[in-house]
């Protein structure tokens, strides 16, 4: 079935850092593909997105980009806040009309000032 | 509300016993969807709803499980007998187009702890 793997956490970083999160995926097809991020207190919400290959997500400076010949989509930021600090979930949902995310374990982010 | 409302956000019972959890989605948002995190893992799908109807209940682990939305607005997932490994936050969404945008709206969660 379908999956997605994301690199292990946790991850700290000082302000001002490059930040990599890894993430691959397997599926069939041409998967559509998600970073979701959750902050503390509050409920998962979607940071950026690409639904095909090539794609680039980005958002609040983050960025995503859709490679289907690695079957990765990792999330980039050049510069981290303190404000950044969350955990972030790589995400898809398969192509065909399914409605079901299939999400990674997630990856928690603390950045230091 | 302006989000998804869950409640309640924490539920502490007995093994054996009956439990219920409430969403309440974003007013006009005819997609409802649950999923099940546990302790150190992403969110798991339970069951999607389209207006009334549960359009796929795939996701749910076993028959002590089972969801409603009677209204096409406010859902309950019902738990039945409950087992310890039934613990986990379960997480409500709403979208008004389906997830494939991806604009899924999620609630806090409701924690329920199975003793």
């Amino acid at each position: 079935g379908d999956s997605v793997t994301q690199m292990e956490g946790p991850v700290t970083l000082s302000e001002e850092a490059f930040l990599t999160i890894n993430c691959t995926y397997t599926a069939t097809g041409y998967p559509s593909l998600f970073w979701y991020v959750q902050y503390p207190g509050e409920g998962l919400q979607l940071l950026l997105k690409a639904t095909k290959a090539d794609d680039k997500g980005s958002n609040k400076g983050f960025e995503a980009t859709y490679r289907k010949e690695t079957t990765s989509f990792h999330l980039e930021k050049g510069s981290v806040q303190v404000s950044d600090s969350a955990v972030y979930f790589c995400a898809l949902i398969s192509q065909g009309g399914s409605e079901k995310l299939v999400f990674g374990k997630g990856t928690k982010l603390t950045v230091n000032p | 509300g302006a989000g998804v409302s869950q409640t309640p956000s924490n539920k502490v019972t007995e093994k054996g016993k009956y439990v219920e959890l409430r969403c309440d989605p974003i007013s006009g948002h005819t997609a409802l969807y649950w999923y099940r995190q546990s302790l150190g893992q992403g969110p798991e799908f339970l069951i999607y709803f389209q207006g009334t109807g549960a359009a796929d209940d795939s996701g749910l682990p076993n028959d002590r499980f089972f969801a409603v939305r009677p209204e096409g607005s406010v859902s309950t997932l019902k738990i039945q007998r409950t087992e310890r490994g039934d613990s986990a936050v379960y997480l409500c969404a709403s979208s008004f187009t389906g997830s494939h945008t991806g604009e899924l709206f999620f609630g806090e969660g409701s924690r329920l702890t199975v003793l």
